[in-house]
């Protein structure tokens, strides 16, 4: 019903190592947004792609960062990986004015 | 800089009152105000809108939300609560006035229906 589908859903690594997430919209969608939702920092909105460019970008450091293809699939990918990167991440379609369907979300946790 | 503010953590209501979350805002130019709700274990959902005309807006699930600008304020409300309507409740907040997309979202209010 959201058609966006988000892979891994669960994922473990530990300090230092980089992760790929994934994110593909329903096919048509050229909008796509990421949001990491943690307990202590709660819901922040991480950066939001068109049709391949990125548009804008939340105040995250640069170990953060992403691309979207395409076909509209979106990865999101962090380096060096910190314990406080553990959350989960979120993924939706057309994040504009228009109602936005998110994915079920991945969590990454971090050992 | 914007903000966003749900002053509180929790809502208890009693199933077939109304219900109300409540949410502050601050931002230099226009606002355009978002409510979103969280099931457990669930993603999130886009609840409703506020961009432009009429101060009450109405959204999915018998929700709406009245933006009242003198007040800042975008609070949620709903005639009669359902057991079902229990959840994390996330209001957010986005300058209209800049082109820049970047929302800012509150901390989340719980609400509890009580059968």
């Amino acid at each position: 019903k959201a058609g966006v589908t988000q892979t891994p859903r669960y994922l473990i690594k530990t300090r230092g190592q980089q992760v790929t997430l994934s994110c593909s919209p329903i096919s048509g969608h050229r909008s796509v947004s990421w949001y990491q939702q943690t307990p202590g920092q709660g819901l922040q909105f991480l950066f939001e792609y068109f049709s391949e460019t990125q548009r804008n970008k939340g105040n995250f450091p640069g170990r953060f960062s992403g691309r979207q293809f395409s076909n509209s699939r979106s990865e999101m990918n962090v380096s060096t990986l910190e314990l406080g990167d553990s959350a989960l991440y979120l993924c939706a379609r057309d994040p504009t004015e228009n109602t936005q369907y998110f994915g079920p979300g991945t969590r990454l946790t971090v050992l | 800089a914007q903000s966003v503010a749900q002053p509180e953590d929790q809502v208890n209501v009693a199933e077939g009152n109304p219900l109300t979350v409540k949410c502050t805002y601050s931002v230099s130019g226009n606002p355009y105000l978002f409510w979103y709700v969280q099931y457990p274990n669930r993603g999130l959902q886009f609840l409703l809108k506020y961009i432009t005309g009429d101060n009450l807006v109405k959204g999915s699930y018998g929700f709406e939300a009245e933006f009242n600008k003198s007040q800042t304020s975008f609070h949620l409300k709903k005639p009669s609560a359902l057991v079902s309507d229990s959840a994390l409740y996330f209001c957010a907040v986005r300058d209209g006035s800049g082109g820049s997309y970047i929302p800012t979202f509150g901390r989340g209010t719980s609400l509890i229906v009580h059968p």
